[in-house]
């Protein structure tokens, strides 16, 4: 079994829709993140949690929230969504020296 | 601003042939260095990582990176590329700015040509 899993993988839905991407970690890792990855931008880091009463934005955290709902649960949601939050999501987490480990993606689209 | 940068968006090379990817970064201090690889479809898996000592560094699937920190590289190499290789490419460095923190590269994607 594979130890950060996403789900869904696949989501099409419509502008103003309120949209959760779920992540599930059985690394026992405290640290968690959320990316999302566009072409030619690399990784963007949305927001980041080091425990379950820790969440800390990242660089580009305008319109999305998380929930860290227990060590191996964080989930990224999309209040309203718009068409430019069309993207490949990823859920990661990480050793204390922030070695990753990557979920294999949610590819969101956003018509 | 502290950045990491990938100077090729895509590089083509023939099966056999050898390879280097190039990163560089921009920050006062040594960093925490890592090579991840993004097949098609799924995330990203650690190739190789630097934390001190030797400055060449040996990963997964036969690659290798080595450190110069008169360069402010983390260039990444492989002796000959297998069909398998193609994929995205990325670069990271971590800083400690208070609390540590990991700026990706935009990556390089990698074709492999028969």
């Amino acid at each position: 079994d594979a130890d950060v899993t996403q789900t869904p993988r696949n989501r099409i839905t419509k502008t103003g829709k309120r949209i959760m991407l779920e992540c599930s970690q059985t690394k026992g890792h405290d640290r968690m993140y959320w990316y999302r990855q566009d072409p030619g931008l690399g990784l963007r880091l949305i927001y980041y949690s080091f425990d379950v009463k820790d969440i800390n934005k990242g660089e580009i955290s305008d319109g999305y929230s998380v929930s860290r709902q227990a060590q191996a649960k964080f989930s990224l949601s999309l209040e309203s969504a718009i068409p430019n939050q069309t993207a490949l999501y990823f859920c990661a987490t990480a050793l204390p020296n922030n070695e990753q480990f990557f979920g294999p993606g949610t590819r969101l689209t956003v018509l | 601003a502290q950045s990491v940068t990938q100077p090729d968006i895509h590089i083509t090379v023939s099966e056999g042939a050898s390879l280097e990817l190039r990163c560089n970064y921009s920050y006062g201090a040594t960093p925490y260095l890592f090579w991840y690889v993004q097949s098609p479809g799924q995330g990203l898996q650690l190739l190789l990582k630097y934390f001190s000592g030797d400055t060449l560094v040996q990963g997964i699937k036969g690659f290798e990176a080595e450190f110069k920190r008169s360069q402010s590289s983390f260039n990444l190499r492989k002796p000959s590329v297998h069909w398998s290789d193609a994929a995205e490419y990325f670069c990271a460095v971590v800083l400690y700015t208070g609390g540590f923190k990991t700026i990706f590269g935009a990556g390089t994607r990698l074709f492999v040509k028969a």
